[in-house]
């Protein structure tokens, strides 16, 4: 049990429509990542939030945008979704400026495009 | 710009059998190296992580040592059990980025047989 919380584990969407994921950070971390995970792929990083801010980007579209809230949380957001956007989603927490570096995920979200 | 590179799997071996699981990277300056396991159907768990140069993680009998000179960091452990099946992930992390971003390797699946 890692403390990173999402919802909803498994979703289906249609192409077009928009998406929002949610992450509750594990108690302490300041810091939360977004991942999507292709079938059969190592999982890509998509961005990063510190501070409320996004504080690095992977090589994703504009139409992927998130928020992080005063407590840490998070939420991911993917507009236009196409068919490609379907793979499991992601979140780890971390505390920036401490010690060991690790990081901690979620068990993820499970995203369908139809 | 950095990478990790893993051996194909899948990897079938029977009970008791020793594992390894090669992985390399490629980095600028001195990253922190991991490994993560994905058993079906869920998310990422660390299983050991290693920080500096010759730096030896290890957890439930797995090891891997961060061997700066090969820019390697395989994992092996000596008796492999049915519960040990899963999909392994080698990743790196940035030392300047503290936690967050991880490079993935694109995993190795490990299917041990009674």
């Amino acid at each position: 049990e890692t403390g990173v919380t999402q919802s909803p584990t498994h979703l289906i969407k249609t192409r077009g429509q928009q998406v929002t994921l949610r992450c509750s950070s594990q108690s302490g971390h300041n810091t939360v990542s977004w991942y999507q995970q292709a079938l059969g792929q190592g999982p890509q990083f998509i961005f990063q939030y510190y501070r409320e801010e996004e504080n690095g980007r992977g090589n994703f579209p504009p139409r992927f945008s998130g928020l992080q809230f005063p407590n840490y949380s998070s939420e991911l957001n993917v507009n236009a979704l196409e068919l490609d956007d379907s793979a499991l989603y992601l979140c780890a927490s971390s505390l920036l400026g401490g010690s060991g570096n690790t990081i901690y995920f979620g068990e993820g979200s499970w995203l369908t495009v139809v | 710009g950095n990478s990790v590179t893993q051996m194909e799997g899948p990897v079938t071996l029977s009970e008791e059998a020793f594992l390894t699981i090669n992985c390399t990277y490629t980095a600028t300056g001195y990253p922190s190296l991991f490994w993560y396991v994905q058993y079906p159907g869920e998310g990422l768990q660390l299983l050991l992580k290693a920080t500096k140069a010759d730096d030896k993680g290890s957890n439930k009998g797995f090891e891997a040592t961060y061997r700066k000179e090969t820019t390697s960091f395989h994992l092996e452990k000596g008796s492999v059990q049915v519960s040990d099946s899963a999909v392994y992930f080698c990743a790196l992390s940035d030392r300047n980025n503290q936690g967050g971003k991880l490079i993935f390797g694109q995993g190795t699946e490990l299917s041990v047989k009674p």
